[in-house]
């Protein structure tokens, strides 16, 4: 069985620019969760979408937002990128709403550079 | 957020138990306890979790204490592989399903 996978693995973009990065969970995995793991900050939640809406989000500001199709992938887009935006973004698929039951399963992450 | 606390590092030696500590005493009673573990340059790789019991698994297993304001994460036999950033979560439910990290515990296998 595949796993959670994300494109691009590497991503370089100038300050101001935007950046769009792509998740395909787990099939049969309805909760895509997006975290942000920036060097010495740790890995912080950004987003959370079940079902095609958004269910919870981390304290990150609105540039940084994303959307789920009807196939549960996900695309994470961040607007007028900054350089404190540089950090690698993993993406994480669970099984359902009541998340708290299952393991969240993640991806290789996409390591976005702004220069 | 309810938070933890776990020790920086710890280092055990190769074939041996390690016991992995963690403190949450705010945790509330619908928070499950969840160990996540993350390997050099890759994503977080889930080892187990649970509410109020006991609970093992192919991995590890979770001792859970009795107020629950305190957990340990069991690895029976320690293999260069464990070697990793193990993280002690507490995640909640009905739509505070995210998993918040905290800053874990960096475990060194010496052969």
């Amino acid at each position: 069985e595949a796993g959670v996978t994300q494109s691009p693995t590497h991503l370089i973009k100038t300050r101001g620019q935007q950046a769009t990065l792509r998740c395909s969970p787990i099939s049969g995995h309805t909760s895509v969760y997006w975290y942000q793991q920036a060097l010495g900050l740790g890995l912080q939640f950004l987003l959370w979408y079940d079902e095609g809406e958004e269910r919870n989000r981390g304290n990150f500001p609105p540039r940084f937002s994303g959307r789920q199709f009807p196939n549960y992938s996900s695309e994470l887009n961040v607007n007028a990128l900054e350089l404190e935006d540089s950090a690698l973004y993993l993406c994480a698929s669970s099984l359902g709403y009541s998340g708290s039951l299952y393991e969240q399963y993640f991806g290789p992450g996409t390591r976005l550079t702004v220069t | 957020d309810a938070k933890t606390t776990q020790p920086n590092s710890m280092e055990s030696n190769e074939e041996e138990p390690v016991h992995l500590p963690c403190n949450h005493s705010t945790i509330s009673g619908t928070d499950y306890i969840h160990w996540y573990r993350q390997l050099p340059s890759q994503g977080p790789e889930y080892v187990i979790h649970g509410l109020t019991s006991n609970v093992n698994n192919r991995m590890a297993s979770l001792a859970i204490a009795e107020d629950r304001k305190s957990s340990t994460l069991i690895l029976h036999r320690a293999t260069l592989r464990d070697a990793a950033v193990y993280y002690c979560i507490l995640r909640g439910n009905f739509g505070n399903e995210k998993l918040t990290f905290g800053t874990g515990t960096r475990l060194t296998i010496i052969p």
